[in-house]
């Protein structure tokens, strides 16, 4: 069954530090997701991206933020100076863009700032 | 703004016995709700999807019902093993592309 799949599963970075994490999303799925997961709360949307474009985002992806689509496959979230809230566990997810099909998402990366 | 309540926070049974996770919505205006399993600092597996026109969805020994009006939803585990012991987190899509997901339900198994 397809994947998706997140790297690396697990870092570390200091505070004020630049992190990039890295998806490659279901290969013939067309909306790409960013979620988070602070420990013990709610999963929280972080940014829908289709067609190479931001399609909406929340309240928490400020200008910290960003995503991009560097080639067919890849599908990455950096954030440009960690904060120690930054801390959570980022899950990428993909759809088809058909809502007859649901949320693929994948293993996680667990972010810690310290 | 949808709010998604799961009830209960966590459920411990033994095993063997059938157990029903409740989720409950604001806005019943959702395209579809989804049923996912988390394990311990791992990711999501979908387990269920229900369709906004559908009632029911079935997997082996797993039930979701959805009452749209009502805004409900409920998971229903037969004959529990060890093994299902996890998060249950329950998820609406409503009329954005995004997910807004409950706190989840934290069901142990015994032997």
């Amino acid at each position: 069954e397809p994947e998706v799949t997140q790297t690396p599963s697990h870092q570390v970075t200091q505070m004020g530090q630049e992190v990039i994490l890295r998806c490659v999303p279901i290969s013939n799925h067309l909306y790409f997701y960013w979620y988070r997961q602070i420990l013990g709360q709610k999963v929280e949307f972080l940014v829908s991206f289709y067609n190479n474009e931001i399609s909406e985002k929340s309240e928490i992806f400020d200008d910290q933020f960003s995503v991009e689509r560097p080639d067919g496959s890849n599908f990455t979230l950096k954030i440009r100076s960690t904060k120690l809230e930054d801390s959570a566990m980022y899950f990428c997810a993909s759809t088809p863009g058909n809502r007859n099909y649901g949320y693929t998402f994948g293993s996680g990366t667990r972010l810690t700032v310290v | 703004k949808q709010e998604v309540t799961q009830i209960p926070a966590a459920l411990s049974v033994p095993e063997g016995e059938n157990l029903v996770l409740n989720c409950s919505f604001t806005d019943s205006a959702i395209y579809n709700l989804q049923w996912f399993r988390q394990d311990p600092g791992k990711g999501l597996t979908s387990l269920l999807l229900i369709q906004s026109s559908q009632r029911e969805q079935t997997s082996g020994r797993l039930n979701a019902s959805l009452d749209k009006s009502s805004g409900r939803s409920t998971l229903y585990i037969a004959a529990s093993q060890p093994g299902d012991s996890a998060t249950y987190l329950c998820a609406v899509l409503g009329g954005s592309e995004k997910l807004v997901f409950g706190k989840g339900t934290k069901l142990t198994v015994n032997p």
